[in-house]
């Protein structure tokens, strides 16, 4: 099936200072999602893209898919201790059934 | 409107005893998917549901069953635990673009 890699697996920062986790494929991506999981939470659905090249924000959160559609990235600006949490891509696979294939998410820690 | 509803919370099991995880949405959806989590390993799919009466295997079905009783539940069912399967397990229906998952049931076999 449909594999996407995403970088880094962890990363630690400073309140204020931002962020970026990148999703990356070998093949084609018909679409991907991004998902945030609190500590000892379920995922919860951000946003999903479809289009080459296509920029969405919400509040302090830049998601970007790529022009060739191979990778997409996550961008937080000033994080806050609040933006905790693993974020993770996901590509609904190509089929009507919908199935959902899951980076292994990049866990964020926020230093206040 | 509760969503995607998942029981039990939490378990320990023994090896070799059976059990099954209840999921239930209140949202109309025909699919219905369930995951597992396991450290570094991001979510993968044990099987789904695409519509009531229908059920397939996904990445990791190996050990497990499912059953989807009607349009709202669709359960999970351990026949045999096995230490491997310590992990947390997530439902999730599809909420038009985006999955709705449930709070997940976090499962010891000891």
């Amino acid at each position: 099936g449909q594999q996407v890699m995403q970088i880094p697996q962890y990363q630690h920062v400073q309140e204020g200072e931002d962020f970026t986790t990148y999703c990356n494929s070998s093949t084609t991506l018909s679409n991907i999602q991004w998902y945030k999981q609190r500590p000892g939470g379920h995922p919860v659905f951000l946003i999903q893209l479809v289009k080459s090249g296509e920029v969405k924000k919400q509040k302090r959160l830049t998601f970007q898919f790529g022009e060739a559609k191979k990778n997409s990235s996550l961008h937080i600006t000033a994080t806050q201790t609040t933006d905790v949490g693993t974020y993770f891509c996901a590509e609904v696979g190509g089929s009507t059934l919908g199935r959902l294939y899951f980076g292994r998410g990049t866990q964020l820690t926020v230093w206040p | 409107n509760a969503g995607v509803t998942q029981t039990p919370k939490f378990q320990v099991l023994k090896t070799g005893q059976s059990m099954t995880l209840q999921c239930a949405q209140d949202m109309n959806h025909n699919s219905m998917y369930w995951y597992r989590q396991d450290p570094g390993m991001g979510l993968r799919l044990i099987y789904y549901s695409a519509s009531e009466g229908t059920t397939d295997k996904g990445e990791v079905p190996n050990g497990y069953n499912v059953s989807r009783l009607n349009k709202r539940e669709f359960s999970l069912r351990l026949e045999s635990a096995a230490p491997s399967q310590t992990s947390v397990y997530f439902c999730a229906s599809r909420t038009g673009v985006g999955y709705t998952f449930g709070s997940g049931t976090r499962l010891t076999v000891v």
